[in-house]
């Protein structure tokens, strides 16, 4: 069974760079099937998707959050990761990693999550 | 743009639930979700390509639509069932985005 972890620091604070950890097991990160993506949901709101990286290393992002973030992968260590900088309050959310599938006629949606880990963003 | 209706629904268990998912432009069957949400849980993904459950999701939930114009049905209503849906399109920028969601509460 495909399991996704997130791991990284619960407090950052304003202006710093948040730094997340997605670690899989139960299956190869270097599949040509799926990309690999972060998602947030900040406290009593909707999700929103960050962005997502290709085992190749090719990536995508939220154009709101172009500018500051860089999703990476390790394909050796089964990981990827999130890197957000200059952060706000506004970023104070749970980050969710997530397994989006890619190929195929019905694509595009995620099908195995993370349990989430909740960042805040204060002093 | 995706807007959901209701926001909040509130029906008893045993009873059938039908809940509206709308695109501000048309968007592919092949690319829109659905997903439940339970308080301190990640998403679960119910539903892709408009209309195909996903693994371990049980008959009771159903998909449909096309265009601007999707539905998930409950058909009845488990306890377990009670929870915040969100639906997800794929398409335009950000390629992702999600319903603002609606929340299924106990009547």
């Amino acid at each position: 069974q495909l399991q996704l972890r997130e791991s990284g620091p619960g407090l950052v604070r304003p202006s710093e760079t948040l730094s997340l950890t997605c670690t899989v097991s139960g299956g190869p990160i270097s599949t040509s099937s799926y990309y690999w993506g972060w998602i947030r949901q900040p406290p009593g709101k909707g999700l929103e998707w960050i962005g997502s990286v290709y085992y190749s290393g090719n990536s995508d992002y939220n154009p709101s959050l172009n500018t500051r973030v860089t999703i990476s992968i390790d394909t050796s260590k089964n990981q990827f990761y999130l890197k957000l900088k200059s952060l706000t309050a506004a970023d104070t959310a749970a980050y969710y990693c997530v397994r989006q599938r890619w190929f195929g006629i019905l694509k595009h949606y995620f099908d195995y999550w993370g349990q989430g880990t909740q960042v805040t963003v204060s002093s | 743009v995706l807007t959901q209706s209701p926001g909040t629904l509130s029906l008893s268990p045993g009873e059938g639930a039908t809940l509206s998912c709308r695109a501000s432009q048309n968007v592919s069957s092949s690319y829109l979700a659905w997903y439940q949400q339970k308080p301190g849980q990640a998403p679960r993904l119910l539903i892709y390509g408009a209309s195909n459950r996903a693994t371990g999701i049980p008959e009771r939930f159903s998909g449909g639509g096309s265009g601007t114009d999707f539905t998930l049905t409950i058909s009845r209503l488990e306890p377990e069932d009670f929870a915040v849906y969100y639906c997800q399109q794929f398409g335009g920028s950000p390629p992702f985005t999600f319903g603002q969601g609606t929340h299924l509460e106990i009547k």
